[in-house]
């Protein structure tokens, strides 16, 4: 069964540029999560998806950064315009479905971006 | 809020011995589960070993061991026999099954080094 998949692995950007990430789950998997993970931090949420629709935003920067699932499979991140704080590990995580059972609601992490803003 | 704290920044053991991480966490919900995941180099976070709360007994997994002290807010992991491949950050994580779709809060996580 393969992973959850993202890139790039690295991205390098000037303040004030743009940048975006993508994720695909594992097939099958319901719900979609973003952590952005500060260096010397534990991953903090930023957004989550159930399907396409957004369950929980409310520690993201919604004046600069946006996502959507739009198919409810893949997902993108943004960044616009990117911030010196901003620079970070962004994961993507997924799972099966919150509650349905046991273990559904296990969480499978990608390999995440390194994001260095300049 | 929730709140997932781990106190020691980096702990050294050798291989083939034990070594115990701690974390304490802060709620006032009933219902819920705790995780440790291993975060190695290559930054996949993977998952170790999950607790839920209604359980008395505690979660094993081969080598990887916790001690689930609910009415003192304890969730210790015990690795045993370390191996030089235990190397990595690990992070505790809490999820309150309430009043949210699964999100997961980290604490800070702790450093293990495993060495020769």
């Amino acid at each position: 069964e393969a992973g959850v998949a993202q890139s790039p692995r690295y991205k390098i950007i000037e303040k004030r540029q743009s940048v975006a990430f993508w994720c695909n789950p594992i097939s099958g998997h319901a719900t979609l999560y973003w952590y952005q993970q500060i260096l010397g931090q534990g991953p903090k949420l930023l957004i989550q998806f159930q399907n396409n629709g957004v369950v929980d935003d409310s520690q993201l920067p919604k004046d600069r950064f946006s996502a959507e699932r739009l198919k409810g499979v893949d997902s993108t991140l943004k960044i616009q315009p990117a911030k010196l704080e901003d620079s970070a590990v962004y994961l993507c995580a997924s799972s099966f479905w919150p509650w349905a059972g046991q273990g559904t609601d296990t969480q499978y992490f990608g390999p995440g971006t390194r994001l260095t803003v300049l | 809020a929730q709140t997932v704290t781990q106190s020691q920044p980096e702990m050294s053991v050798q291989e083939a011995e034990t070594v115990t991480l701690s974390c304490t966490y802060d709620t006032s919900e009933n219902n819920y589960y705790l995780f440790w995941y291993k975060q190695p180099p290559s930054r996949q976070m993977i998952l170790v070993i999950r607790q839920e709360a209604y359980k008395q007994q505690n979660a094993t997994e081969n080598r990887f061991s916790v001690n689930f002290q609910k009415a003192a807010k304890s969730f210790s992991l015990k690795i045993s026999d370390s191996q030089l491949g235990d190397t990595a950050m690990y992070f505790c994580a809490f999820m309150n099954r309430t009043d949210s779709w699964g999100k997961l809060q980290f604490g800070a996580g702790t450093q293990v080094v495993v060495t020769p």
